[in-house]
């Protein structure tokens, strides 16, 4: 078993609509927590932390649910630049060992 | 500012060869890190370095690979002998102390014919 899974998708979505991402970890030593981008052929960059109380930047919310060992991220609005790979990521204890979940990719298309 | 660079950005060797792949990371950064990215699939940790404390080497796949971070700054990942399952991207990501998100250089390509 992965430590950290996703859905690989893909998801195909229309603009506007809204699309949420599932993942689960199962070291129940992490401490940290992140949603990151992924365009293709590029390097990730963070698009999010994810804490217990949730957290929202503009049409994005990510939750944690440290109980069940699962985040969300939830993007409403969906627009055409929100295409790309979102990568769910766990810092274990520690606060280095740094584990990624394969991906999912996301299409929004007009 | 600058920001995380990585050399070469593409890398073809035979199969046997040795290679080694540079990082620069965001000056006054000082943890690093480095991973690798098959095709298809997620990061996966090799690496860890933290100012000057040794590293933490717990993702490195096999006696073949090494690294090195040189006063604290640039670092080098070494692959001996290489084999064809080494064909990935590398990346590299920089982080400043006492903050959580990692900066990532655009990789470097290595394909192992």
């Amino acid at each position: 078993r992965k430590e950290v899974e996703q859905d690989p998708g893909p998801f195909n979505v229309p603009e506007g609509a809204t699309v949420a991402f599932n993942c689960t970890y199962s070291n129940s030593a992490s401490q940290s927590f992140f949603w990151y981008r992924q365009d293709c052929r590029k390097e990730p960059k963070l698009l999010m932390s994810v804490y217990s109380s949730g957290n929202e930047d503009g049409r994005f919310t990510a939750q944690l649910n440290r109980a069940s060992q699962y985040i969300s991220l939830l993007i409403r609005d969906s627009k055409l630049s929100d295409s790309a790979t979102y990568l769910c990521v766990v810092v274990l204890t520690g606060g280095f060992k740094t584990i990624f979940g394969a991906g999912t990719r996301l299409f929004v298309k007009a | 500012g600058a920001g995380v660079s990585q050399s070469p950005s593409n890398k073809v060797t035979e199969k046997g060869k040795d290679v080694e792949l540079r990082c620069d990371p965001i000056s006054g950064h000082t943890a690093l890190y480095w991973y690798r990215q098959s095709l298809g699939q997620g990061l996966e940790f090799l690496i860890y370095f933290q100012g000057n404390s040794a590293p933490d080497k717990s993702g490195l796949p096999s006696d073949r690979f090494s690294a090195e971070r040189t006063g604290g700054s640039v670092s080098t990942l070494t692959i001996q002998r290489t084999q064809q399952e080494d064909s990935a991207v590398y990346l590299c990501a920089s982080q400043r102390g006492g903050q959580e998100t990692q900066y990532f250089g655009p990789g470097t390509r290595l394909l192992v014919l």
